[in-house]
């Protein structure tokens, strides 16, 4: 069965320094990989995703991750925090490739960006 | 495009009424789920539907919770009684032939 396990329930930066939130999946198939964003009162938002092709992927914010498939790892980095960035972050591994089942989430990491 | 919208955004009740949430997904989108979250358990995944057909409840708490889907625009998620350990916010989901899933922002149910 597919899985997802984030490292570390909260981490806490400095504004300004690197962001790193790590991601490591159990699948069985090639994984579709996903990271999401959940500001507080507000619904989960889509940060990037990684299917096929170029393994460095980047998204809105200035987010990026890469696909490790040695690693079975997909950690999400920002060169700089800013406080905007504090917020709920999730990954996700598609459970198939046939596209018709759910995602599977990790419990989520938080994030402090300390001023 | 307007995204998944949800209704009500809050609701308050009272222990042993029945609650409803509502989801409309994004059109043309054919997979629906309905999600939990607390602080304890996090993020749950209730059901889900592909072409208006239920596929897996599994994560139904209990009977007290049901689930329709009458077309590809309308969903409920219904609770009946409502209990006070049902407090959480209750999101909605949709998804298209993409495998992402966009997610509604929330119904924030409360009962007293």
């Amino acid at each position: 069965a597919q899985s997802v396990t984030q490292l570390g329930s909260h981490v806490s930066v400095s504004e300004g320094a690197l962001v790193l939130l790590r991601c490591n999946y159990s699948s069985s198939v090639p994984p579709y990989l996903f990271w999401y964003v959940q500001y507080p009162n507000q619904g989960l938002q889509l940060l990037l995703k990684y299917t096929t092709g170029a393994t460095l992927v980047k998204g809105i914010n200035g987010f990026e991750a890469e696909f490790k498939k040695s690693e079975t790892s997909f950690h999400l980095t920002k060169p700089s925090a800013h406080m905007s960035d504090a917020a709920e972050y999730f990954c996700a591994v598609s459970v198939s490739n046939s596209g018709n089942t759910p995602l599977v989430f990790g419990k989520g990491t938080r994030l402090s960006v300390i001023a | 495009d307007a995204g998944v919208i949800q209704s009500p955004r809050h609701e308050v009740t009272e222990m042993g009424q029945e609650v409803t949430l509502r989801c409309k997904p994004i059109s043309g989108h054919n997979s629906l789920f309905w999600y939990r979250q607390t602080m304890m358990r996090g993020l749950e995944l209730l059901i889900y539907f592909n072409n208006n057909v239920p596929i897996d409840d599994s994560g139904m708490p209990e009977d007290r919770f049901s689930a329709k889907m009458p077309n590809a625009s309308f969903s409920t998620l219904k609770i009946q009684p409502s209990e006070p350990r049902d407090s959480a916010v209750y999101f909605c989901a949709s998804r298209g032939s993409a495998y992402e899933q966009y997610f509604g922002p929330g119904t924030r149910l409360t009962v007293t």
